[in-house]
Formats: C-alpha cells, structure tokens, sequence
C-alpha cells in the first residue's frame, strides 16, 4: 500500500520568507511519481511538478525548489521569497509506474501555507 | 485554466435524490480520472477511464457509477445520495496513464 505524510498541517508566514513544505511518502514499488499540487482558495488543482523515483536531481523554477530524497523517501517543496499569492494548500501525492497497475494518485492531507503581508 | 471543464460547479440537492456530474478532458487526453474531497477523508480516488475502459476503481460506492464516452467526456453519477456525499468531485485528465494529470475547477455537490 502507499502512502503519503504531509505532517505540517498549517504553516503561516510572513512575506519574503523562505518556507519549506515536507511531504514523506512510503510505497513498496521501486519506481513511482511524486507530484506536488496546489490548491488556491478558489479550489481548484493545480499542478506543479512530477518527479520520476529514478531521477533524484533536484530542480528549481523560479523561486519554486523541489529536493527528492529516495534515502529518506523525502519529497520536500521550498518556496523561496513567498508572496501573499503563494497562500493555498499544497498538496504532495505519489502513483504507481509499473505496468498493470493503476495511475490514480494517492495524496497527502496537505499543508495550508498563509503568507501574511 | 488546466482545459478540464466541470458541470456544474455547484450542485445542491436533497439526500436520496441522483445528479450525474460532467467532465470534458483536455484535448487529445485519453484518460480520466475522478476524484473526491472532503473534510474528513481528504482527496480520493474514485475510478479511471482509459480511452472508454474501466481501469481502476479506488474507493467508489456501490451507490456511485461512471461511463467515459466515445468522446471521451465522462461523467459520474451519484445516486440515492446522503448528507455524507458532499464534498468536492473533481475531474483529471491525462494523456496517457503515464503523466501528470490535470485537474478541472470541481463540482461542489451539497446534500441537505
């Protein structure tokens, strides 16, 4: 089974903060996708990045920075110089990649990032 | 806007009574995804059509079914609905099962 632990709850801010939203995951398979999503107060999901497990360089898009850990089966996301806009809930999920299985994505809780101004 | 559309957004209705939520992939997407949310469960998976076939069902109800058409729009019916059925249902799309999946704005569906 899989799993995904998002143990921030609530997180709040103040602007041009770096914070960083941890997102721990447990499966059985060897290769998989992480993918972080937000979720703005208007509710709808929005995708930010997939990861394949073979692939552990971390990447960065503008002030957005992911680090993937297959060693600890980390997953955290650093936004850097936050932004009131950045408000939301982030969410942190995982899917399979092995043939015959399915592709539904198994979510964390999700964190609720405030960036106060 | 990620090109899924969802009708309606907002659904209320009385307990027992049906709706059948509509989704409208993205383009070229072959595969479609539903999703519920709610307070107490969080975000899960219901069913995943695949190019019009069935190719995994999550935690779905008995007292919930969906079809994806020959035009690969889909929708979910929910029937003989309980005050505990509200919540966010949400519709992705991909292109293949090997991608990330975009997500329409939802429908919030209230059973009162």
């Amino acid at each position: 089974a899989q799993k995904v632990t998002q143990a921030q709850t609530e997180i709040s801010v103040v602007e041009k903060e770096d914070v960083t939203l941890d997102c721990v995951y447990e499966t059985r398979d060897t290769t998989y996708y992480l993918f972080w999503y937000k979720q703005p107060p208007s509710g709808e999901l929005v995708f930010l990045i997939r990861r394949n497990s073979f692939d552990e360089q971390n990447e960065i898009s503008g002030r957005y920075s992911w680090n993937f850990q297959k060693s600890t089966s980390s997953f955290n996301f650093t936004i850097t110089a936050s932004q009131v806009v950045d408000s939301a809930v982030y969410f942190c999920a995982l899917s399979q990649i092995s043939s015959g299985s399915a592709r539904q994505l198994t979510f964390g809780s999700g964190t609720q990032l405030t960036v106060l101004p | 806007d990620s090109g899924v559309t969802q009708t309606p957004k907002h659904l209320i209705t009385a307990t027992g009574q049906r709706v059948t939520l509509r989704c409208s992939p993205r383009s070229g997407d072959l595969s479609v995804y539903w999703y519920q949310q709610s307070l107490d469960q969080g975000l899960q998976f219901l069913i995943q059509y695949y190019n019009g076939e069935e190719r995994a069902k999550g935690n779905i109800l008995e007292r919930f079914s969906a079809q994806q058409f020959p035009d690969l729009h889909s929708e979910l019916n929910l029937s003989s609905l309980e005050l505990g059925d509200s919540a966010l249902y949400f519709c992705a799309s991909s292109p293949s099962e090997y991608t990330e999946a975009f997500f329409g704005q939802g429908t919030r569906l209230t059973v009162v």
